[in-house]
């Protein structure tokens, strides 16, 4: 089974930049994988963030933003605020199943 | 509102059954969307395990298939999951989420529920 990639862990600083990539352990992720982003805060639910690749979520603010970058899906915050801090899952489509990748651990400091 | 709660027990002995069900409210389970299940073990990340549409269609994860039952019951509006021959690596905290058909994702989640696998 494919695997999905994420990075582990990632830092940003209060109101910096930070993207997250999600890729394949083999091939290249492409908006065919309906790539999906979930933020979820300890012992919470996942929250949806982004879908299809770049649609938000409703409530979700505008600073952050899904893509493509190269072969990998991408979560980019834009002015990264202290609540941002959290895990990031993508997960992607692959025809019959879904693969969560292993989630990225944002630490804003 | 789409609303999801899981139930069920909360300890399963080893070898046993997981049996869970999520009751939905807030819509129609009957809609044009698929009723999934997610879990997560301790400290670690997430794992889908399959879902089923209201039609009786169903997808699972292919590490999991042969253990693994999704049913629905519209009557009830709500749905559930068996998971057999469990071992410690099983214990986690299980999510039922609504699965957009259309658009491909996860739009409503229920809180969770942890089972732990122990004798």
């Amino acid at each position: 089974q494919t695997a999905v990639t994420q990075e582990p862990s990632f830092s940003v600083s209060p109101g910096g930049t930070v993207t997250l990539t999600c890729g394949l352990s083999s091939g290249s992720v492409s908006t065919n994988y309906f790539p999906s982003w979930y933020q979820q805060t300890r012992g919470q639910a996942p929250r949806t963030l982004i879908y299809t690749t770049n649609s938000r979520s409703s409530g979700v603010p505008d600073r952050f933003s899904g893509s493509i970058l190269g072969n990998k899906a991408a979560l980019t915050i834009t002015g990264a605020q202290a609540d941002d801090e959290s895990d990031y899952y993508c997960v992607l489509y692959m025809g019959s199943y879904w693969v969560f990748g292993g989630g990225t651990k944002l630490t804003v400091l | 509102q789409v609303q999801l709660q899981e139930s069920g027990p909360g300890l399963v002995k080893p070898s046993g059954t997981l049996s869970l069900t999520c009751a939905v409210s807030g819509g129609s389970i009957s809609s044009d969307n698929w009723w999934s299940w997610v879990r997560q073990p301790p400290g670690k990340g997430l794992e889908w395990i399959g879902e089923m549409y209201h039609t009786g269609s169903t997808n699972y994860n292919p590490s999991l298939k042969s253990r693994v039952t999704i049913s629905l019951d519209k009557s009830k509006s709500q749905f559930s999951l068996n998971l057999m021959s469990v071992t410690a690596a099983d214990t986690a905290v299980y999510f039922c989420a609504r699965r957009s058909w259309v658009l491909l994702y996860f739009d409503y989640w229920g809180h969770g529920t942890l089972v732990t696998v122990s004798s």
